[in-house]
């Protein structure tokens, strides 16, 4: 099993769509978690932290469930601008997850 | 405030060539990462440096190595280039230890 796994996806929605992604971890231990987005051809960048609470920015929420070891990144009312590849990230291992691939079609 | 800068932004090698990607933060960030991204593999971590004068192998170390100049300056160096090297190269840094990182514009290296 990869330490850190995602749906690749590709998810193709349409604008004002809710869609969510799972990424799974292996190590029990981890501590810190990330999502971040990577456009086509770019570096990625940091979407949010995921805290053990939750965490809410805008139209994106984290969430961490540490019995069933995922991280998830729900997104609201999806817009153009979000198509990306989402990553995410376990930090203390230094492990990402290969993306999942989002698409927003008019 | 540049971030995180790196050069080349893209390479081409013959195979057995050698060459060295530089990078550099003005964050005042005590770690710094080199990833490699390949399509459908994720981003995997070859060397990272907790603060200046330490290095530590990452998931994917051999055919590379790294030197922490100073706290701002982290290398890589490819010593013998070989087509499987051919990638995308990033550069991170974060303030500390597992904690978010920023990222460079890439380096695209291509081993012929």
């Amino acid at each position: 099993r990869k330490e850190v796994e995602q749906d690749p996806g590709p998810f193709n929605v349409p604008e004002g769509a809710t869609v969510a992604f799972n990424c799974t971890y292996s190590n029990s231990a981890s501590q810190s978690f990330f999502w971040y987005r990577q456009d086509c051809r770019k570096e990625p960048k940091l979407l949010m932290s995921v805290y053990s609470s939750g965490n809410e920015d805008g139209r994106f929420t984290a969430q961490l469930n540490r019995a069933s070891q995922y991280i998830s990144l729900l997104i609201r009312d999806s817009k153009l601008s979000d198509s990306a590849t989402y990553l995410c990230v376990v930090s203390n291992d230094m492990r990402f997850g290969a993306g999942t691939r989002l698409t927003v079609k008019p | 405030n540049a971030g995180v800068t790196q050069t080349p932004k893209f390479q081409v090698l013959k195979t057995g060539q050698s060459m060295t990607l530089q990078c550099a933060q003005d964050m005042n960030h005590n770690s710094m990462y080199w990833y490699r991204q390949d399509p459908g593999m994720g981003l995997r971590l070859i060397y990272y440096s907790a603060s200046e004068g330490t290095t530590d192998k990452g998931e994917v170390p051999n055919g590379y190595n790294v030197s922490r100049l100073n706290k701002r300056e982290f290398s890589l160096r490819l010593e013998s280039a070989a087509p499987s090297q051919t990638s995308v190269y990033f550069c991170a840094s974060s303030l500390l230890d597992y904690e978010l990182q920023y990222f460079g514009p890439g380096t695209r290296l291509t081993v012929l």
